[in-house]
């Protein structure tokens, strides 16, 4: 178990540009979840998957947004056209089941300059 | 979805007990209590959870009121790697997405 890992840790990026995270989760674990969290705030939820399959999106995530996770292993989560209130940390939990427990990566921090 | 109410911050002693306070008034009967924490500059971390009855694990205590309204965690001894943000959000047993509801939090400091 080497827990969940995102890459990169850090993006700094112009407005308007675009940018892709990724997370790879324990393997074996079938849910994988994306979250958002800006500074004194606690996370919130985006979107998540079981397996291959995208199951909910919050409202949270705009048309900019766009998430993958193919042959249900990693994720990406893509932001087209970025903009200054995407500012943000972008945590990625898995699970085995639905009502285990969440691990979560240690996120990577987006800045846009 | 239900809604749980914490304390913004408290302060404890190194290797002393806390209780970190969290209700709970709307619960439902299906609701399961979760308790995360989250340490500076990383993701957050599994603490415990429960439903009706008070669990015990290695890292801590959860003890759940009678109507299930509040419930409480302890750390039996406090060191200062639990300074965190400790974070108390309902699951609603019923929902299949497994979706982590997380408000502000406790902001736990320990002092040597």
């Amino acid at each position: 178990d080497t827990g969940v890992s995102q890459d990169p840790r850090h993006k700094i990026t112009k407005r308007g540009q675009n940018v892709t995270f990724r997370c790879d989760p324990i393997s074996e674990h079938n849910r994988l979840y994306w979250y958002r969290q800006t500074l004194g705030q606690g996370p919130e939820f985006l979107t998540y998957f079981q397996n291959e399959a995208q199951l909910e999106k919050s409202r949270l995530l705009s048309d900019r947004f766009s998430a993958e996770r193919p042959k249900g292993s990693f994720s990406t989560l893509e932001i087209q056209r970025t903009e200054q209130g995407d500012s943000a940390m972008y945590l990625c939990a898995s699970s085995l089941l639905s009502g285990q427990p969440q691990h979560f990566g240690d996120g990577t921090r987006l800045s846009i300059l | 979805d239900a809604k749980t109410t914490q304390p913004n911050s408290m302060e404890s002693n190194e290797e002393e007990p806390v209780h970190l306070p969290c209700n709970h008034s709307t619960i439902s009967g299906t609701d399961y209590i979760h308790w995360y924490r989250q340490l500076p500059s990383q993701g957050p971390e599994y603490v415990i959870h429960g439903l009706t009855s008070n669990v015990n694990n290695r890292m801590a205590s959860l003890a759940i009121a009678e109507d299930r309204k509040s419930s409480t965690l302890i750390l039996h001894r406090a060191t200062l790697r639990d300074a965190a943000v400790y974070y108390c959000i309902l699951r609603q047993g019923s929902s299949n997405t497994g979706k982590l509801i997380f408000g502000q939090g406790t902001t736990l400091q320990v002092k040597p």
